[in-house]
This record gives C-alpha cells, sequence and structure tokens, in this order.
C-alpha cells in the first residue's frame, strides 16, 4: 500500500526568504504525485504535478517540486516566499491500481514571519 | 473559477437534525470522493464514488450516507447531527487515470453542530 510522510508539521520562515517543504513517499512502481495548498477555510489547489519525464516539474504562485527516485522524495521548493503564501500544505501520492486513488500526507503548516 | 461547487459554504444546526451538504461538479468526472477534517488537520476520506449508483466507504469510519444518482451530484447526508460531526466537509472529483489526473477540490462546507 502506498503511503505518504511529510516530516515537518510547521514551518516558519521569513518573508523572502527560500522554502522547502518535505515529502516522502512509498509506492511499488513509478508513483504519480502531486502538491496541493489548503488557505484558511478553503477547499485545496492543486500546485503541481510529476506523472513522468522530467524530474524537476514547475506549478503555480512560483513553486516547483524536484522527484527525486532514489530517496522516495518528492520536496516542494520556492525561491522567495510571500506572506500571503502562508498556508497548509500537502503532499499526495496516486496509484492507478487503487482506483486512481489519491493518499494525502498529513500536511505541513506554514507560517510567514514579516 | 470554481468546477466544483459545495453548498453551504457554512452550516450552524442543532443537534438532531437532518442536514444534507451538497456537492455538484460540471467537469464530467466519474469519481468523487468526500473528506472530513478537522481544523489544521489531516484529510479523512469518508465516502467514494465511481459512478452512478456507485458508492463506498472511505478510511474513516462516518455516521453520514451518500448518493449518487447523477453523476455531477454526490450529496452527503447526517441523519441525525451530532456535536462529533462539527468539522469541516471536503468533496473533490477526478477525471480517469492520464495526464490530466489530479483531483479538483471544491471550496468545503464547515459545519457546527451545536
Amino acid at each position: 500500500a502506498q503511503s505518504v510522510t511529510q516530516p515537518d508539521i510547521h514551518i516558519t520562515v521569513s518573508e523572502g526568504a527560500s522554502l522547502e517543504l518535505r515529502c516522502n513517499y512509498s509506492y511499488g512502481a513509478t508513483p504519480y504525485l502531486f502538491w496541493y495548498v489548503q488557505s484558511p477555510g478553503q477547499g485545496l489547489q492543486l500546485l503541481l504535478k510529476y506523472f513522468s519525464g522530467d524530474t524537476l516539474v514547475q506549478g503555480i504562485k512560483g513553486f516547483e517540486a524536484e522527484f527525486k527516485r532514489s530517496q522516495s522524495s518528492f520536496n516542494l521548493r520556492k525561491p522567495s516566499v510571500h506572506w500571503s503564501d502562508a498556508a497548509e500544505y500537502f503532499c499526495a501520492v496516486g496509484d492507478g491500481n487503487a482506483g486512481n486513488m489519491l493518499t494525502f500526507g498529513g500536511g505541513t503548516r506554514l507560517m510567514v514571519k514579516p | 473559477e470554481a468546477d466544483i461547487y459545495q453548498t453551504p459554504r457554512y452550516l450552524v444546526i442543532g443537534t438532531g437534525k437532518k442536514i444534507t451538504l451538497e456537492c455538484s461538479q460540471t467537469m464530467g468526472h466519474d469519481k468523487m470522493y468526500w473528506y472530513q477534517q478537522d481544523p489544521g488537520m489531516e484529510l479523512h476520506l469518508i465516502h467514494y464514488s465511481y459512478g452512478v449508483n456507485s458508492t463506498e466507504k472511505g478510511d474513516l469510519s462516518s455516521e453520514s450516507t451518500v448518493s449518487r444518482i447523477r453523476t455531477e451530484h454526490f450529496p452527503l447526508t447526517l441523519e441525525s447531527a451530532r456535536p462529533s460531526h462539527t468539522s469541516q466537509y471536503l468533496c473533490a472529483s477526478s477525471d480517469h487515470w492520464g495526464t490530466n489526473y489530479g483531483y479538483t477540490f471544491g471550496s468545503g462546507t464547515r459545519l457546527t453542530v451545536v
């Protein structure tokens, strides 16, 4: 069975600093990987996804993520954080053999200091 | 522009009342999902559907029920609301597996049972 771990429950960064949110997955085959962002009181919005090909994926809002098969990781990065990036971030892995169900990590809460 | 709609956005209701949370999508997606999420916490899958007349229970036991009579509509019903049902409920839908795959989420319904 697939699983996703987001080791950091909370992260605080200063505005303008770089950001990296960690995601580790467990999956037997080539995974389909996703990052979603959730602002307070809202649903989840897709930031980016990886299916195959180039392991560095660009997303919306200036985010990118890199798939590293050897480390079973799909970390999310942003070079310069804005105060509006404060939100909850969820990593997810898809299993085409399980009815296309996504498994979500526990989430990382990002706080941005002025 | 939202392609999946949840109503109401907020609901405060007394114990013992019957409630239905509405979820509709205009994308023609076969698969739909209901998640329960306490503030700042992880997502818990409570129901899913792979198409009309298909409904399954998710990982988290829930006293709610769902129906799927039309492709675009996936309502969730609580026959007798209790304070323990206070939570945010997120609806999502997805297409068939492929490069466009990924969940699209509604904005959620925040339910408070008093």
